[in-house]
């Protein structure tokens, strides 16, 4: 079982849907960001959390420790969404360990 | 502002030689990482350098080395590849500030180096 799961692996929406792609960890952590992976291979960091909650635009990520459990939330999709939303958690051994990322694709 | 840099975009080894990948990070950001993301396998953590020093490695062998150099640029080394090290290699940096995460804050990754080894 990987330390860090992502679930969906996949998915598909429709322009406008509200999306959840959800990370789940096994292991305790010091903080978990999310990532954004276009196709062409670029990089780019959306969160970093340790607890509670953030929003950047359209985006809103949640983290409940106890739980160890994190939500990556988009509302009001756009095509320029799709992507693949990686979940990475920085372990307590200050190991960085990484999701296996969620593909979305958002349909016009 | 000039984000992350890394060079060459992309190389091409036979097994057994020697790669040699760079990055350059944001001006003011002494932390450089270094991930591999290999076919089929995600990305996986390699190295991390802070103010000149190794701070962590993750599961990789000791044929994966570097250094960050005094201006804060980094080398990765790959000696004696293997055709399993095939793979897009990127460097990130952050902020010299430490935050909640005791320094692992918000990295800004370069475009990374596709290394394919025949």
């Amino acid at each position: 079982k990987n330390e860090v799961e992502q679930s969906p692996q996949n998915l598909t929406a429709q322009e406008g849907e509200f999306i959840t792609i959800n990370c789940s960890y096994s292991v305790g952590i010091s903080a978990l960001h999310w990532l954004q992976q276009h196709p062409g291979g670029g990089i780019v960091s959306l969160f970093m959390l340790s607890s509670g909650k953030k929003k950047h635009g359209r985006l809103i990520a949640t983290i409940n420790i106890q739980e160890k459990h994190s939500s990556l939330h988009i509302t009001a999709s756009h095509p320029r969404d799709s992507a693949v939303y990686i979940c990475a958690v920085r372990g307590r051994d200050d190991k960085i360990i990484f999701g296996k990322g969620t593909r979305l694709h958002i349909l016009p | 502002e000039a984000g992350v840099t890394q060079s060459p975009t992309h190389l091409i080894k036979t097994r057994g030689q020697q790669a040699t990948l760079r990055c350059s990070p944001i001006s003011g950001h002494t932390s450089v990482y270094w991930y591999q993301q290999a076919l089929g396998l995600g990305l996986q953590f390699l190295l991390w350098y802070d103010e000149g020093e190794e701070r962590n490695r993750g599961n990789f062998p000791p044929r994966f080395s570097g250094r960050q150099f005094p201006n804060y640029s980094s080398e990765l080394n790959v000696n004696a590849l293997e055709l399993e090290d095939s793979a897009l290699y990127l460097c990130a940096s952050s902020s010299p500030f430490p935050g909640l995460a005791g320094g692992w804050d918000e990295q800004f990754f370069g475009p990374g180096t596709r290394l394919t080894v025949l």
